[in-house]
């Protein structure tokens, strides 16, 4: 079973700091993604990565892969209230079957104006 | 657009009682999946179906059976409910061959089993 280690699990801060959220594993991933869910709803798609090494943004979410494609992070920078809520890595097992995705357990992030 | 429709959204069982959860997608995607979701467990994944009639098994089957008849349908079932089983159950969808393809989840089913 592979598995996917989010640090740190909660996460609070005032409004305008920057904060980074990680997501490990000792297994290789053919893509990571990360989904943010608010209370009461399903998760979300924020974005995936597929290349080792590679680095997106989302305005002032940037997501980066790890060169050896087994961890990524999540930096935000100048973090709002509106940013506030569960934010969710998962993975596909590199070789195996596409439908196996698995997720971690999640940061909790609270962010106080 | 209805995307993933889970039913029902929330149901109490007695012990020893079974229930049948449905989620129906209208993307025509092959991929379905279902997770539970605890405090501080984050979502584990319990069966998930690669394509109409194939499912297969997660990280916590014990104690749930699925049934893909349907392209559009995945149904999750609990034979002899236990407490352990109170969850919030999440289906979704994906479709195929895309290595970053996405999930799309449905609001949830909150179950509490007493």
């Amino acid at each position: 079973t592979q598995l996917l280690e989010q640090s740190p699990q909660f996460l609070s801060i005032q409004e305008g700091e920057n904060l980074t959220v990680y997501c490990n594993s000792s297994s290789v991933f053919s893509s990571l993604q990360w989904y943010r869910q608010e209370p009461g709803e399903g998760p979300v798609l924020l974005v995936t990565v597929v290349t080792g090494g590679e680095v997106k943004k989302l305005k002032r979410l940037t997501f980066q892969f790890g060169d050896a494609r087994k961890d990524s992070s999540l930096h935000i920078t100048a973090a709002q209230p509106g940013d506030t809520g569960l934010y969710l890595c998962a993975g596909r097992n590199y070789g195996g079957s596409q439908g196996n995705l698995i997720f971690g357990k999640g940061t909790k992030l609270s962010v106080k104006p | 657009n209805a995307g993933v429709t889970q039913t029902p959204k929330f149901r109490v069982l007695k012990t020893g009682q079974s229930m049948t959860l449905l989620c129906a997608q209208d993307m025509n995607h092959e991929y379905m999946y279902w997770y539970r979701q605890d405090p501080g467990m984050g979502l584990r994944l319990i069966h998930y179906s690669v394509g109409e009639g194939t499912t297969a098994k997660g990280e916590v089957p014990d104690g749930y059976n699925v049934s893909r008849l349907k392209k559009q349908n995945f149904l999750l079932g609990l034979e002899s409910a236990a407490p352990s089983q109170t969850s919030v159950y999440f289906c979704a969808s994906g479709r195929q061959g895309v290595v970053n393809t996405e999930a799309f989840f449905g609001q949830g089913t909150r179950l509490t089993v007493v």
